[in-house]
C-alpha cells in the first residue's frame, strides 16, 4: 500500500445519510479510480479521474459521485446510503492510462450501511 | 468491451501440491493480462502480467502464467503452494487501445491446506 492512505478503513452509517471516503496519494501519479468488491463481483469500477477536476464514470456510478481538487486527494461521496451500497472500497492509482498500466491498490475501506 | 471469466470460486489445495488457478477471457481487440492477488485484509497487488512477446510469464512467489490466445486463455500456475500462498486471486484485462479500463474477474479463493 505504499503511498495510498484511504480513510477511514471502517464505517458503519445508517441508511439515508452521507458518507465521503477519502484516497490520498504521495506517488504524484495522474490517474487515480475507485472501485467496490463485492463476493462473486470481483472489484468494479465506480469513477475515475484522469486529472485534477477531471473525472468520469464506470460501470456502477449510480449513487455515487467524487472530486478531485489536488493531484494527490480524490474523494468518492455516497449522497445518501442505501444498503446496497454496503461494500469494501479499494482506491487505486496508475501512472499511465495505456492499458499496460498496473494499478497500485489502497488497503481498503469497509463500508456497512444499516 | 472485454469480460473475464475464473472458471473456479473456490480452490483447495494441500500444501506443496501444484495449483492451476483458471481464467478465460473476452474481447474483439487485443488486450494485456493481469493476475493480482489479495491476501486477507489487504489491498491488491501484481502478481505477474503480459503485455506482449514470451506467452509464459513468471511473476514473483513462484507463480507463472501462460497467455493462450487461440483458447483466449491466461492460466495461473505453482508447482509447490505453501501455506503463506492462502489468498484471493484475480485475473484482469485491458484493452490496448482506447482507454484504460481494466475489467476484473470474479476472483478465486486459494486455500492451502497443511
Amino acid at each position: 500500500d505504499a503511498g495510498i492512505t484511504q480513510s477511514p478503513r471502517h464505517k458503519v452509517t445508517e441508511t439515508g445519510t452521507p458518507v465521503t471516503l477519502r484516497c490520498h496519494q504521495t506517488e504524484n501519479h495522474r490517474y487515480m479510480y475507485w472501485y467496490r468488491q463485492d463476493p462473486g463481483h470481483g472489484l468494479r469500477l465506480i469513477h475515475y479521474s484522469y486529472g485534477v477536476k477531471d473525472t468520469d464514470k464506470g460501470e456502477v456510478s449510480d449513487g455515487y459521485s467524487v472530486s478531485r481538487s489536488k493531484t494527490e486527494d480524490f474523494l468518492l461521496t455516497l449522497e445518501s446510503a442505501t444498503s446496497s451500497q454496503t461494500s469494501v472500497y479499494f482506491c487505486a492509482i496508475s501512472e499511465s492510462s495505456s492499458g499496460a498500466n498496473v494499478l497500485t491498490f489502497g488497503a481498503g475501506s469497509r463500508l456497512t450501511v444499516l | 468491451a472485454q469480460s473475464v471469466t475464473q472458471l473456479d470460486s473456490q480452490v483447495p489445495v494441500f500444501e506443496e501440491a501444484p495449483v492451476e488457478l483458471r481464467c478465460n477471457y473476452s474481447s474483439s481487440v487485443s488486450v494485456y493480462l493481469f493476475w493480482y492477488v489479495q491476501y486477507p485484509n489487504q489491498g491488491l497487488q501484481l502478481l505477474l502480467k503480459y503485455l506482449s512477446g514470451s506467452t509464459l510469464v513468471k511473476g514473483i512467489n513462484g507463480f507463472e502464467a501462460e497467455f493462450n490466445k487461440s483458447q483466449t486463455s491466461f492460466h495461473l500456475r505453482k508447482p509447490s503452494v505453501h501455506i503463506s500462498d492462502t489468498a484471493e486471486y484475480f485475473c484482469a484485462v485491458s484493452a490496448n487501445t482506447g482507454g484504460f479500463k481494466t475489467i476484473f474477474g470474479a476472483g478465486t479463493r486459494l486455500f492451502v491446506k497443511a
